[in-house]
């Protein structure tokens, strides 16, 4: 069964910094891409990085570039969120999130398959 | 970016009937559209990804369709334990983004 444990959560001050950890089992780790999405307090879904199966590509939504840094150990089977210059905004739940994939005209058709149950981000004064 | 948008946002149902929630995206996608579903206090589910492929496990009354801007999830025949909120993504290129969501809620 996969399974996905975030943790790393709580409150921060703005401009603090926190790091996230998915730890991962129930799967070959390094054989999938991952995700973090967030969702602010009853707000929609908000997808925030990428990373690949063997770290060979990262990508942000633009709230997140130059502030949040997403990495993964496969040696672990974890995935971490460094972020930092934290923000009012930044405030929310964070899932971790396993892709599915199939091939589709010779290019991945990537989707959320598997998600953790988040860990809770404040970032207040 | 590709915005995508979901109407209604909300919608009032009753247990049995066919519900149409709609996702346009800002440009056209193929069918790199997947649908989730999240009720109160828990993590999203995947329901369909490509566009109208179902998920393992996931109940036949729930189908999507559509390809390159517009999107369909439809519910057969509702059940009570599907009344949460819905939500597409585009999975066509980075940022991936998502609808803004449906709220079924119990008429």
């Amino acid at each position: 069964e996969v399974q996905l444990e975030e943790s790393g959560g709580g409150l921060v001050q703005p401009g603090g910094s926190l790091r996230l950890s998915c730890a991962a089992s129930g799967f070959t780790f390094g054989s999938y891409s991952m995700n973090w999405v967030r969702q602010a307090p009853g707000k929609g879904l908000e997808w925030v990085s990428y990373i690949g199966s063997v770290s060979e590509a990262m990508y942000y939504a633009d709230s997140a570039k130059g502030r949040f840094t997403v990495f993964r150990d496969n040696g672990k089977s974890s995935m971490y969120l460094q972020m930092n210059s934290l923000r009012d905004e930044d405030t929310a739940v964070y899932y971790c999130v396993r892709d599915g994939a199939i091939w589709v005209g010779g290019a991945p058709l990537r989707y959320f398959q598997h998600w953790g149950r988040g860990t809770p981000v404040t970032v207040s004064s | 970016d590709i915005q995508m948008a979901q109407s209604p946002s909300s919608l009032t149902a009753s247990v049995g009937d066919r519900v149409i929630i709609t996702c346009r995206a800002s440009q056209a996608i193929g069918n790199f559209l997947n649908w989730y579903q999240q009720k109160p206090g828990e993590a999203p589910r995947l329901l369909i990804y490509a566009a109208s492929s179902l998920q393992s496990g996931v109940p036949s009354r729930f189908s999507g369709s559509g390809s390159g801007t517009e999107f369909n999830l439809t519910i057969s025949s509702l059940q009570p334990e599907d009344f949460a909120t819905f939500y597409c993504q585009q999975c066509r290129g980075f940022p991936y983004t998502f609808g803004q969501g449906t709220k079924l809620e119990f008429k």
